[in-house]
């Protein structure tokens, strides 16, 4: 199993809806979880982090851990065409480890 | 200000051939990694050097070298160039302290093999 997976999509939704993406991960003993959006043809950067288990919000940004059942997500509200990019869900441990990454699409 | 720079942005080479990737970051940061990134945008971490010395070295094949002059740059250098390794690689800096694991990336730089 692979440390931390991620379905990569993709994933295409009109202007305006709620997008949930998701990772899940192997090892309990994760506590610090990272997500980072890649523009098409750029480095990726970090868009937030949440520590250990619960919600943490920026803007139209929440990334949610569920430690009970290894889950990760990052719920994107009224979504827009400037948030078309590629989402990675990232654990360090000693290195970061990426999930395969979502391709979002968001259609005006 | 760019923050991590990578030189060339693309690269097109033919099999057997030797080539260089150059990085380098002005975030006065002490820990530099090579990844490479393959076309279904999976990101997997290849070497990382702390103030010049090499802490992380993946399962790569020994026809990648990388080489930290300083701890403001990182270069990449793959010998005997295969099909295999088209692939976009990134480099990508940080400096970490407890609670802060951000890695800040490069904007990568395309290889193509022929």
């Amino acid at each position: 199993q692979k440390e931390v997976e991620q379905d990569p999509g993709p994933l295409s939704v009109p202007e305006g809806a709620i997008v949930s993406l998701n990772c899940t991960y192997s090892n309990s003993a994760f506590q610090y979880f990272m997500w980072y959006r890649q523009y098409s043809r750029k480095g990726p950067e970090l868009l937030m982090y949440t520590y250990s288990s619960g919600n943490k919000e920026d803007g139209r940004f929440t990334a949610q851990v569920d430690k009970s059942s290894k889950y990760i997500s990052l719920f994107i509200r009224d979504s827009q065409p400037s948030d078309s990019a590629t989402y990675l869900c990232a654990i360090p441990t000693g290195k970061l480890i990426f999930g395969q990454g979502t391709t979002l699409q968001v259609k005006p | 200000d760019t923050a991590v720079s990578q030189t060339p942005k693309y690269l097109v080479t033919q099999m057997g051939n030797d080539k260089s990737i150059k990085c380098e970051q002005n975030l006065g940061h002490d820990t530099m990694y090579w990844y490479k990134q393959d076309s279904k945008k999976f990101l997997k971490i290849m070497f990382s050097y702390n103030n010049k010395e090499l802490i992380i070295n993946e399962t790569v094949p020994n026809r990648f070298s990388p080489k930290s002059p300083d701890k403001a740059h990182l270069n990449l250098h793959i010998n005997s160039l295969e099909l295999g390794d088209s692939a976009v690689y990134f480099c990508a800096s940080s400096q970490e302290r407890e609670g802060s694991y951000e890695q800040y990336f490069g904007p990568g730089t395309r290889l193509t093999v022929t």
